[in-house]
C-alpha cells in the first residue's frame, strides 16, 4: 500500500537560511508526488507537483523539489526562508488507479526565527 | 464563490449527537474528497466522489458515518452518535479532473469538537 513518511515533525530555521523539509514515499509504480503548505486556520494549497519527466520541479513562493526514485524521497527546498513561510507542509502522494485522492504525509511544521 | 466553502467553521457538539458537515465545491468540479485532519495524524482519506460514479467509501472509520452528494454538487458528511475521538477537522476538497493528476482545491475546513 501506498504510505508517505515526513520524518521531521517540527523544524525551526532562521529568516533568509535555506531549507529542506524530507519526504519518503512508499509505492509500486512511478508516483505522483505532490507538496501542500497548509497556514494557520487554512485550508491546504498546492505548492508543486511531479508526475513525470524532469525530477526537479518548481512551484509557487519559491519552492523546488526533487524527485529521487532511487532513495523514494521527494523533498522540498527553497533557498532563502521568508518569515511568512511559516506554515505547515504536507507531502502526498496519488493513491494510484482512477481514484485522485491522495494519501498525505503527517506534516511538518516549520517555524521562522527572525 | 470562487473556493470550495465549507459550513460550519466550527461546531461544539455533545456525545451521542449527530452532526453534518457541509461541503460547497467549486463550480464544474466532478470529483470531491472529504479527509479528516487530527493532531499530529496528518490528514485521513475518508470518501471519495466522482460525477455520477458509486463513491468511494473506503476511508470511513465506521458505520456512523455517511457522505452523500446531491446533484452533483454540494456534499453533506453526516457523522451518527458522535464520540469524543470524532473531534477533529474536517476537509473537503475538489477537483476538475478525475484520476491521480488533477490538483485538489481545499476548503478551510469544518472543526468539530465533540464534549
Amino acid at each position: 500500500a501506498q504510505s508517505v513518511t515526513q520524518p521531521d515533525i517540527h523544524i525551526t530555521v532562521s529568516e533568509g537560511a535555506s531549507l529542506e523539509l524530507r519526504c519518503n514515499y512508499s509505492y509500486g509504480a512511478t508516483p505522483y508526488l505532490f507538496w501542500y503548505v497548509q497556514s494557520p486556520g487554512q485550508g491546504l494549497q498546492l505548492l508543486l507537483k511531479y508526475f513525470s519527466g524532469d525530477t526537479l520541479v518548481q512551484g509557487i513562493k519559491g519552492f523546488e523539489a526533487e524527485f529521487k526514485r532511487s532513495q523514494s524521497s521527494f523533498n522540498l527546498r527553497k533557498p532563502s526562508v521568508h518569515w511568512s513561510d511559516a506554515a505547515e507542509y504536507f507531502c502526498a502522494v496519488g493513491a494510484g488507479g482512477s481514484q485522485g485522492n491522495l494519501i498525505f504525509g503527517k506534516g511538518t511544521k516549520l517555524s521562522v526565527k527572525p | 464563490g470562487a473556493g470550495v466553502s465549507q459550513s460550519p467553521s466550527n461546531k461544539v457538539t455533545e456525545k451521542g449527537k449527530d452532526v453534518e458537515l457541509r461541503c460547497d465545491p467549486i463550480s464544474g468540479h466532478t470529483a470531491l474528497y472529504w479527509y479528516r485532519q487530527s493532531l499530529g495524524q496528518g490528514l485521513e482519506f475518508l470518501i471519495y466522489f466522482q460525477g455520477n460514479s458509486a463513491p468511494d467509501k473506503s476511508g470511513l472509520p465506521s458505520d456512523r458515518f455517511s457522505a452523500e452528494r446531491t446533484g452533483g454538487s454540494v456534499s453533506t458528511l453526516t457523522i451518527q452518535r458522535t464520540q469524543q475521538e470524532d473531534s477533529a477537522v474536517y476537509l473537503c476538497a475538489s477537483s476538475l479532473a478525475s484520476g491521480p493528476t488533477g490538483e485538489l482545491f481545499f476548503g478551510e475546513g469544518s472543526r468539530l469538537t465533540v464534549l
